[in-house]
């Protein structure tokens, strides 16, 4: 089975602060994805990666940066926290393939600024 | 603009009647689309997907069917179970220049009665 891991499941945090979000998965796959879910709002797609050092913008990368360092590991960062960012963060991979390939979604994390 | 939309927040169902969750998108050149399921606190799970050749998919209790020339899916749950309470989310792929970013909708809330 895919294995994806995220390393808090809460997180309380102080507004301005660095906030690291790491994601971890086993199945060796390309892709990687940092989402948010707001009530709502659904997931919208902050940053993406297809390989190793690669990292895309997605619909809403304001006040975030991502690394991916090792294939495994995909990590989000919010420079200076914002209550405004306050929400559940799911990291999810996938395999990059000529096949159409599902996203396998980590538990979430579940953040909270104040 | 929203490219993938759930128009029903929520959905009530009794115990063993059947569920219908619908999705519109307006994007024409997606051609892969995936049904998540997600409990509160819990990462989404994949439930079933289905490609823009198929007007069909089947899968234990869970059936999606997919409507081109209307841009509709939906997905029809027979019989339906207090367990299939949770969040559903309609997600979409192959419209911006690869297969690996899905664009979600907002999710419809399920509620099965016992």
């Amino acid at each position: 089975d895919v294995k994806v891991t995220q390393s808090s499941r809460y997180l309380v945090k102080r507004t301005g602060e660095k906030v690291f979000l790491e994601c971890v998965q086993d199945m060796d796959h390309e892709n990687m994805f940092w989402y948010r879910q707001d009530p709502g709002l659904g997931l919208r797609l902050i940053y993406f990666s297809y390989d190793v050092k690669m990292k895309e913008k997605g619909d809403i990368p304001e006040g975030y940066s991502v690394s991916r360092e090792k294939k495994e590991r995909f990590s989000l960062i919010l420079e200076s926290a914002s209550t405004n960012q306050t929400s559940m963060y799911l990291c999810a991979s996938s395999p990059r393939g000529q096949l159409k390939e599902t996203q396998y979604f980590g538990p979430g994390t579940r953040l909270l600024v104040l | 603009d929203q490219q993938v939309k759930q128009n029903s927040p929520s959905l009530s169902v009794q115990e063993g009647r059947i569920s219908i969750l619908n999705c519109d998108y307006t994007n024409s050149m997606f051609d892969y689309f995936l049904w998540y399921k997600k409990y509160p606190a819990e990462g989404p799970t994949f439930l079933i997907s289905i490609s823009s050749i198929k007007d069909k998919n089947e899968d234990g209790r869970f059936t999606v069917f997919l409507n081109k020339s209307a841009k509709h899916l939906s997905l029809h749950i027979v019989p339906s179970q207090p367990g299939d309470s949770a969040v559903y989310f309609c997600a979409a792929s192959g419209a911006q220049g690869g297969s690996e970013k899905l664009v979600f909708g907002k999710g419809t809330k399920l509620t099965v009665n016992p």
